[in-house]
């Protein structure tokens, strides 16, 4: 079955950019969203974005002017880039795919999306 | 934003309770409502999705109902292996998707 496998640097400096990827194992990226959630320590989950397997991406508006999220579908990866990191960018990073169910409704239909299969997740910590 | 609101925050229950949490949104979501459970140290599991449909492999002891603004999650018989904390999501809009603060369910 699909696994996902969070890797990067553990300790980040103040200011200084963030980045993470997501290997996507037993399975294809593609006909896939795939999503950052993050929880900080004690607190609760924070959902930080989405990309699309061709590129398109949303992002929480909180966090928008300093995120990025891209795709390398050769590699069946997906990356996480947060810049001007401060010590509230320290949590537990994970990476998600988002599947999604779709019910017919009159002439469309409605797509349901939920996050189906998580990473372990990877613990970033931003300090000096 | 939609603000999504977990009651209770934590919940002492036995093994073998029927136990219910609640997750109210601050504006109409439809059914685009999802629960997560996650223990401690581990990544949040789905149970339940789109309001009331049961995750594959999930017990099906629990069950999610509810439309709209209101929401819920019943666990009918409490296992041991249900001890943990609960968070709702709602997926309706992404400006942006948003969980609840989570509820923690121990053992009384």
């Amino acid at each position: 079955q699909v696994q996902l496998q969070e890797s990067g640097p553990g300790l980040v400096k103040p200011s200084e950019t963030l980045s993470l990827t997501c290997t996507v194992s037993g399975g294809s990226i593609s006909s896939y969203y795939w999503s950052w959630i993050r929880q900080p320590p004690g607190k609760g989950l924070e959902w930080i974005g989405y990309i699309y397997y061709s590129g398109s991406t949303n992002y929480n508006p909180s966090l928008k002017s300093r995120v990025t999220i891209s795709v390398d579908t050769s590699k069946n990866q997906f990356s996480l880039k947060l810049s001007s990191v401060t010590a509230a960018d320290t949590a537990v990073y994970y990476c998600a795919r988002v599947d999604s169910l779709i019910a017919a409704a009159g002439t469309g239909y409605y797509y349901y999306y939920y996050m189906d299969v998580w990473g372990k997740g990877t613990t970033v910590t931003v300090s000096s | 934003d939609i603000q999504m609101t977990q009651s209770p925050s934590s919940l002492s229950a036995s093994v073998g309770d029927r136990v219910t949490i609640t997750c109210r949104a601050s504006q109409s979501i439809s059914s685009y409502l999802n629960w997560y459970q996650q223990k401690p140290g581990k990544a949040p599991k789905l149970l339940i999705y789109a309001a009331s449909s049961l995750q594959s492999g999930v017990p099906s002891r629990f069950s999610g109902s509810g439309s709209g603004t209101d929401f819920t999650l019943t666990i009918s018989s409490l296992q041991p292996e249900d001890f943990a904390t609960y968070y709702c999501q709602q997926s309706y809009s992404t400006l942006p998707y948003s969980f609840g603060q989570g509820t923690k369910l121990e053992i009384k």
